[in-house]
């Protein structure tokens, strides 16, 4: 069970929206930033947000990413076929450990 | 280009010890800047950090993973270590090594699987 709770799945249509939430506590998220990251089939995580908000260089402006008190939301606007894939939110503790979510796939109808 | 590269074996047994070397390119291991992380993935599952090591040799652990890690530096070699020992099936899984930087970890190796079993 991972410390940080995000949803299993997720779905949009080509063009769509899309919005993933990642739950944690004050001890977490609460007290540090946020960082999703993008997961495909037999790859490695790629960094795809750091810092609750910022886009490293080469990340499409499509994907964003906020946080409030003690959840974090990843949003991909204007939906592709090559999004699909699973997204993870990361955080530290103050324990001073890196936590995860659980990971959420993401299907593009 | 930042390049890291995990390498050791892909089958262990249990009771014994993992053993996982990155090689980084493109960065210096004893830079001021960077940590080095070993973060894992069990077959179908997410992500665990392990641990990791700054540049002056100073590795931090996750506790869940009960005094059986040491991460160390090999830095004439720019290379880093995972020692995991008393490995059980639970400890398969896909170990990558990443670049860690102001709270995250931007850049990753490919991974490499590590089958606990006899």
């Amino acid at each position: 069970q991972s410390v940080l709770t995000q949803p299993p799945s997720a779905s949009g249509t080509p063009g769509q929206r899309v919005t993933i939430s990642c739950s944690g506590r004050s001890s977490n998220i609460g007290s540090n930033t946020v960082n999703w990251y993008q997961q495909f089939p037999g790859t490695a995580p790629k960094l795809l947000i750091y810092s609750n908000n910022q886009r490293p260089t080469g990340v499409p402006d499509r994907f964003s990413g906020s946080k409030s008190g003690t959840s974090a939301s990843l949003a991909i606007s204007g939906l592709q076929s090559e999004d699909e894939g699973d997204y993870y939110c990361a955080t530290w503790d103050d324990s001073l450990v890196e936590v995860f979510g659980g990971g959420t796939k993401l299907t593009v109808l | 280009q930042v390049q890291l590269r995990e390498s050791g074996p892909g089958l262990v047994k249990p009771s014994q010890t993992l053993f996982l070397t990155c090689s980084v390119s493109g960065d210096s291991i004893a830079s001021d800047y960077h940590y080095w992380s070993w973060i894992r993935q069990s077959p179908g599952k997410g992500l665990e950090w392990i641990g990791y090591i700054s540049p002056e040799g100073r590795a931090y652990y996750n506790p869940s993973l009960k005094g059986r890690v040491d991460i160390s530096l090999e830095t004439s070699k720019n290379q880093f270590s995972l020692r995991l020992s008393s490995v059980t099936a639970a400890d398969t899984a896909v170990y990558y090594c990443a670049r860690h930087w102001s709270g995250y970890n931007d850049y990753w190796g490919q991974g490499t699987l590590v089958t606990v079993s006899s």
